[in-house]
């Protein structure tokens, strides 16, 4: 079957770095993708990664490694709009998207 | 720029009752289109996508249905909600000429059956 796994919730205090992980089994594999949520509004797109290795994009990394079927989302320097949920979803052969159910971020000051 | 919206944003529906949630997308053509469900502790569902026009692919059978009546027009409905309908819908577009997983969300619309 297919399973995305990523923790419900965590907890970072403000201008600290946090590591959101997420490991994935899909029927195929064309790139893991992250999403930011905040309570009540839609989804926005963060990352894309298809190959190994470590994608930055400001405050923001995300890394894949496909061999373990793992990735990683990399917060630094977070500020309280970061608390929010964060979304893992990898792409399967047929192109669709398979969600992980999210991970609850909360930014202590 | 592109822009998709949904509405409406909030409904309150009895069992029974038909649904209608519409979506349209502005600043593209041909995009693909989506509906998802999201329940609570739960990854997002695909209900519906749709490559064109006339063309709807559904992926979780249930009593709902959706239609594309124009390009940038989707459309999700029911004739007669169940109380496990209730959840946060989501409309959803992306690039229709290559497969992409960035795809752009609409402001969701919260259906509680009751």
């Amino acid at each position: 079957g297919q399973n995305i796994d990523q923790p419900t919730e965590m907890t970072a205090t403000e201008g600290a770095i946090v590591q959101i992980n997420c490991t994935y089994q899909t029927s195929g594999f064309n790139g893991l993708f992250w999403y930011q949520q905040h309570a009540g509004e839609a989804p926005t797109f963060l990352s894309y990664n298809v190959l190994d290795g470590l994608e930055e994009k400001g405050r923001f990394s995300s890394f894949l490694s496909r061999s373990k079927g793992y990735s990683y989302l990399l917060l630094k320097e977070l500020q309280m709009k970061d608390s929010a949920s964060y979304l893992c979803a990898s792409m399967d052969s047929n192109y669709q998207l398979i969600w992980g159910a999210g991970t609850k971020l909360i930014i202590k000051p | 720029s592109q822009t998709i919206h949904q509405w409406p944003a909030t409904l309150v529906q009895p069992v029974g009752s038909p649904l209608s949630l519409e979506c349209t997308v502005e600043g593209t053509s041909n995009p693909n289109l989506y509906w998802y469900r999201q329940a609570a502790g739960r990854g997002l569902q695909l209900l519906f996508y749709s490559v064109g026009i006339g063309q709807i692919s559904s992926e979780v059978p249930q009593n709902l249905s959706a239609s594309r009546p124009q390009d940038r027009q989707f459309i999700l409905s029911s004739k007669k909600l169940l109380l496990s309908d209730s959840g946060f819908y989501l409309c959803a577009w992306s690039a229709g000429t290559r497969h992409t997983g960035e795809l752009f969300f609409g402001e969701g619309s919260r259906l509680t059956v009751l």
